[in-house]
């Protein structure tokens, strides 16, 4: 069974600094999806940023951008130029590449955001 | 509607009683999921529907829990019984189910079971 590991509870950053989210996960799959996602409190889940693993090209979205380690399984999250509105629990995601099967998701990282 | 629905947006009960929860998704999506969501953890897989297809409950974790889906629209969530172990925030998404892999989130039903 795929396993998605995030091992920073709690992060902060000051604002207009860059942070960096670790992710790592656990599939024996060569085609695959990783996703990030924020929760801010409204509790909606906001798609951030997804990688497809048969890209090495990283993927990047305004401040946003990841950095994918296929052979290391890694998937970190970099925040640029935080913002006071970063501030959320960011979920890392996995998901198989075919079908439409479920997202695995880590047990999150509470990002603060320090003015 | 213009994005995943549901209600009630909290729901206190006492243990032992019956709660339903409600999802309503994009208009058009076929794919459907549930989520729940404990304290200090992730996102729990619960139940999976894609369109007439039988609905993939390898997440559902007791009996007491289960999940319809009418008409490939509304879905409700059913927990019999409920326990102080419930208690969670369940989160319903949905997807068009095109092979395209983004899910739309709705805001979650925080479940209090005193």
């Amino acid at each position: 069974a795929q396993t998605v590991t995030q091992s920073q509870p709690e992060m902060s950053v000051q604002e207009a600094e860059t942070v960096t989210l670790s992710c790592t996960y656990d599939t024996s799959e060569s085609d695959y999806y990783l996703f990030w996602y924020k929760q801010p409190p409204s509790r909606q889940m906001i798609l951030v940023i997804r990688q497809e693993a048969y890209k090495q090209q990283n993927a990047t979205e305004n401040r946003f951008s990841v950095n994918f380690q296929k052979a290391a399984k890694s998937f970190s999250l970099k925040i640029s130029d935080s913002q006071l509105g970063d501030a959320a629990m960011y979920f890392c995601a996995y998901r198989r590449y075919s079908g439409n099967t479920p997202l695995v998701f880590g047990k999150g990282t509470r990002l603060s955001v320090i003015a | 509607g213009a994005g995943v629905s549901q209600s009630p947006s909290n729901k206190v009960t006492e243990k032992g009683k019956d709660v339903e929860l409600r999802c309503d998704p994009i208009s058009g999506h076929t794919a459907l999921y549930w989520y729940r969501q404990s304290l200090g953890q992730g996102l729990e897989f619960l139940i999976y529907f894609q369109g007439n297809s039988a609905p993939d409950k390898s997440g559902l974790p007791s009996d007491r829990f289960s999940a319809e889906r009418t008409g490939g629209s509304v879905s409700t969530l059913t927990i019999q019984r409920t326990q102080q172990e419930d208690s969670a925030v369940y989160l319903c998404a949905s997807s068009s189910g095109t092979g395209t892999e983004k899910l739309f989130f709705g805001s979650g039903t925080q479940l209090s079971v005193l």
